[in-house]
């Protein structure tokens, strides 16, 4: 199994949609989670860190289950910009750099 | 501000070469990551380092894979002999330590093709 999956999509919702990501991580001991966005071609970059009682920035809301070890990614009014990849990222050593990433989700957002 | 550096951007090779790719992270940062890229596989963690000493390579698939941190400003990805299946983007990384070191800040790729 690995350790962190989502849904590869792709997800084609039209402009102004809400659309919502599910991703699930293996290690019940994994400490910190994120969101990283990926451009075509792109590099990935963070997009928001995943806090336990969850958090929002503007259109954007995560939100983080330990009991379930799922982390959601909630975008309302979606954007043509935000047509991207999105990938899930947990920590799953306390005190260690290392990332994992999940293999990313999809998203086109068509006008 | 200089983010982290990557060079070759790009670069076609026949197999059985060698090839190195380079490496110049973020000022300050201690933290370096080799990330790798395929359709297939997503994004792997290769090896990372802290203050140049390799702390984690057991992402590295094989011994043709080596990589090096000779100084906080420069790492290098060495694959020899390289093969078709090495073809994938490698990014680096960088993060500095502590709570702000939970951003990681990835160069612009090198496009690897192994033909």
């Amino acid at each position: 199994r690995k350790e962190v999956e989502q849904d590869p999509g792709p997800f084609n919702v039209p402009e102004g949609a809400t659309v919502a990501f599910n991703c699930t991580y293996s290690n019940s001991a994994s400490q910190s989670f994120f969101w990283y966005r990926q451009d075509c071609r792109k590099e990935p970059k963070l997009l928001m860190s995943v806090y336990s009682s969850g958090n929002e920035d503007g259109r954007f809301t995560a939100q983080l289950n330990r009991a379930s070890q799922y982390i959601s990614l909630l975008i309302r009014d979606s954007k043509l910009s935000d047509s991207a990849t999105y990938l899930c990222v947990v920590r799953t050593i306390q005190g260690a750099q290392k990332l994992v990433f999940g293999q990313g989700t999809r998203l086109t957002i068509n006008p | 501000d200089a983010g982290v550096i990557q060079s070759p951007r790009h670069e076609v090779t026949e197999m059985g070469q060698e090839v190195t790719l380079r490496c110049k992270p973020i000022s300050g940062h201690d933290y370096l990551f080799w990330y790798r890229q395929t359709m297939m596989r997503g994004l792997e963690l290769l090896i990372y380092f802290n203050n140049n000493v390799p702390i984690d390579d057991s992402g590295m698939p094989e011994d043709r894979f080596s990589a090096k941190m000779p100084n906080a400003s420069f790492s290098t990805l060495k694959i020899q002999p390289s093969e078709p299946r090495d073809s994938a983007v490698y990014f680096c990384a960088s993060s500095p330590s502590g709570v702000s070191g939970n951003t990681i800040y990835f160069g612009e790729g090198s496009w690897l093709t192994v033909v």
